[in-house]
């Protein structure tokens, strides 16, 4: 059973520019939680989706993060403009609809933004 | 909002030696759990142990041990016979029991292992 996948692992970004990054869950998993870690940091938690539903976007900010996760594919975070202060680590999470308490994390993407 | 404190923010052991590491957190439920991830210089999140609030019985997980005291809202990490492959940053995270589940991670604690 492969882990949770994100792509791409590394993304640069020049301001002004969209980001797009990738969560593939665990098989079986139809819970995904993202988080945002920034340098020096702990993550903190942006959102939270089910398939085709957003149940809690309480930490994304206002503007320009939106988040999705088709019936079909990956869940996808998009920033769009970019700035210099997103540049972090975005680490996605998925967990079994039985036991929403174990979640298991990606790699992460790490975003730089120029 | 919960709120979760570690006050260590860096820590230094020598391999083979027993290290502890804090935790305290603030919430008004009854019901949750309680983690601590590690995140090696891969940066990859592992779980390292786990405790649900309403069990009393302390968690452990082979070196890895927990002591809970739910009253004063502390979840101490304890690492036995610590080895150089523990060097990582480790998080202290709460979970309620209900809702979101969304994890309250902690600052991190930055362990050395020394060999």
């Amino acid at each position: 059973n492969a882990g949770v996948m994100q792509n791409p692992r590394h993304l640069v970004r020049r301001r002004g520019q969209e980001a797009r990054l990738r969560c593939s869950p665990m098989k079986g998993h139809s819970h995904v939680y993202w988080y945002r870690q920034l340098p020096e940091e702990g993550l903190k938690f942006m959102v939270y989706l089910q398939k085709e539903n957003i149940i809690d976007e309480s930490g994304m900010p206002k503007e320009r993060f939106s988040a999705e996760f088709p019936k079909e594919g990956p869940s996808i975070l998009r920033i769009q403009q970019v700035v210099r202060g997103d540049s972090a680590a975005y680490f996605c999470a998925s967990s079994p609809p039985t036991r929403r308490e174990t979640q298991y994390f990606g790699p992460g993407t790490r975003l730089l933004v120029l | 909002a919960q709120t979760v404190t570690q006050s260590q923010p860096e820590m230094s052991v020598q391999e083979a030696e027993t290290v502890t590491l804090s935790c305290t957190y603030d919430t008004s439920e009854s019901n949750y759990y309680l983690f601590w991830y590690k995140q090696p210089p891969s940066r990859q999140m592992i779980l390292v142990i786990r405790q649900e609030a309403y069990k009393q019985q302390n968690a452990t997980e082979n070196r890895f041990s927990v002591n809970f005291q739910k009253a004063a809202k502390s979840f101490s990490l304890k690492i036995s016979d610590s080895q150089l492959g523990d060097t990582a940053m480790y998080f202290c995270a709460f979970m309620e029991s209900q809702g979101a589940q969304k994890l309250v991670f902690g600052q991190g604690t930055r362990l050395t292992i020394n060999p």
